[in-house]
Parts: C-alpha cells; sequence; structure tokens
C-alpha cells in the first residue's frame, strides 16, 4: 500500500548544530504536512506544502517539498534545546475509496546542552 | 475554542475489561481520526469519519475494537475485552476537510492507555 517513510529515526545533536529530517512518499502527494510533538504532548502541526518545490521557512525552520511531490525535508538551523520533540511529516494517501492523513515514523530529535 | 478534548487522560484496567475513549472534536469540523501510537509502531491511523460516517476503519486491529460517531460532536472508541497489546497512546484529531487529508489535524491531548 501507499506509505510515508521518513528517516532518520533518531538524531542526536550538540545545541548550536543543524539537523535535518527527510520524509519520502511511495506516490505523488497533492500536499505534504509537518508536525512536531514534544515529549510527553500531541503532535501539533507546523506547515503544509503544497506547490512542486516550494520552500517555506519558519525562524530556524525550513520546509522544503520535492520537485516531483514525493519527498520533502524539515531542516533546522543551530538547534536549541527546545527544538527537542518528534519530527513527524504526513501526506494524504488512499486507502480504500478515500484519502485519509498518514504519517511517517517520525524522528526523534534530541539536543544536547 | 477549547480545541479538540479526549477523555479520560489516563486509563489504568485490567486484562478483559471493556474501555471506553471518548472524543469531541472542534466545532465545525467535518473529519474525525482515530490514532494509536505506540514505540514500535509509531502513529497508526485506526478509523477515519467524515461528517459522522465511517469512511474507512481498515486501521482496526481487529474486532474487540469498535468506534462511533453519534453526532458531529462527540465520538468513542471502546475496546472489548482488553488486552495488555492495547497498552498505547490513542489519539483523537478532527479537521475541516473536502478532500481528505488536505488540512491540518488538530489533535487532542490523547489517552494513555494501560492495560494489566
Amino acid at each position: 500500500g501507499q506509505q510515508v517513510m521518513q528517516i532518520p529515526q533518531y538524531q542526536h545533536v550538540q545545541e548550536g548544530e543543524d539537523f535535518t529530517t527527510y520524509c519520502n512518499s511511495s506516490t505523488t502527494l497533492s500536499n505534504i504536512q509537518w508536525y512536531k510533538q514534544r515529549p510527553g504532548g500531541h503532535p501539533v502541526f507546523l506547515i503544509q506544502l503544497v506547490k512542486s518545490g516550494e520552500v517555506k521557512k519558519q525562524k530556524r525552520l525550513t520546509f522544503q517539498f520535492g520537485e516531483a511531490k514525493k519527498n520533502s525535508s524539515l531542516h533546522i538551523t543551530a538547534t536549541q534545546t527546545t527544538d527537542v520533540g518528534t519530527y513527524f511529516c504526513a501526506g494524504p494517501l488512499k486507502r480504500g475509496s478515500a484519502r485519509q492523513l498518514t504519517f511517517g515514523s517520525g524522528t526523534q530529535l534530541t539536543v544536547l546542552p | 475554542d477549547a480545541g479538540v478534548i479526549q477523555s479520560p487522560r489516563h486509563e489504568v484496567t485490567e486484562m478483559g475489561q471493556e474501555v471506553t475513549l471518548r472524543c469531541k472534536p472542534i466545532s465545525g469540523h467535518n473529519s474525525l481520526f482515530w490514532y494509536r501510537q505506540t514505540m514500535m509502531r509509531g502513529l497508526e491511523l485506526l478509523i477515519y469519519f467524515n461528517n459522522n460516517v465511517p469512511i474507512d476503519d481498515s486501521g482496526m486491529p481487529e474486532d474487540r475494537f469498535s468506534a462511533k460517531m453519534p453526532n458531529a460532536s462527540f465520538s468513542t472508541l471502546k475496546i472489548q475485552p482488553s488486552e495488555p497489546r492495547d497498552s498505547a497512546v490513542y489519539f483523537c484529531a478532527s479537521s475541516l476537510d473536502r478532500t481528505g487529508g488536505g488540512t491540518e489535524a488538530f489533535f487532542g491531548q490523547g489517552t494513555r492507555l494501560t492495560v494489566v
């Protein structure tokens, strides 16, 4: 079936280092969304990308949507301890007769002070 | 709006007991999702409702699981009988979505279920 795959599964960085997580879909996506889940919390929406090749920035976070609309990345510049959490990508994949928001496995980011 | 409201926040039950998880979506949202999160399997979509109608329940692990949405402001996820392997965090999420997965989902705080 259609899947959304995400790498790496875990990432440990020193505070101030950069971080990138990658998302790949088995099929072309109409859009891709990114969520952040803090430890013990719930996923919170960060952003949605819709256009081929789209790049969006939120302060130190840069989101990209691939030209083929099958992959995406999230890059954090100069990580801070507040960036700790799990980052998920999600896309509308077809299951049966409908498309539903399907989440990747997530990348768990640890920032060492 | 208070966001998506789930209850209870924590549930500890004995194997074999019935468990009912509750969710109140954001007013006006037409899509509701139940997800289960575990370390081993990540975030799994269990069932998806659109306009109170179950559209896809293929993620429901087995017949012990059932979900209902009697009206636009309430949904339940029931496990009967519960088993230790059902221990997980269960999230309810809602969205205003006409095309299926095209708009952001708002998650509740989750219910942490422990079956002993």
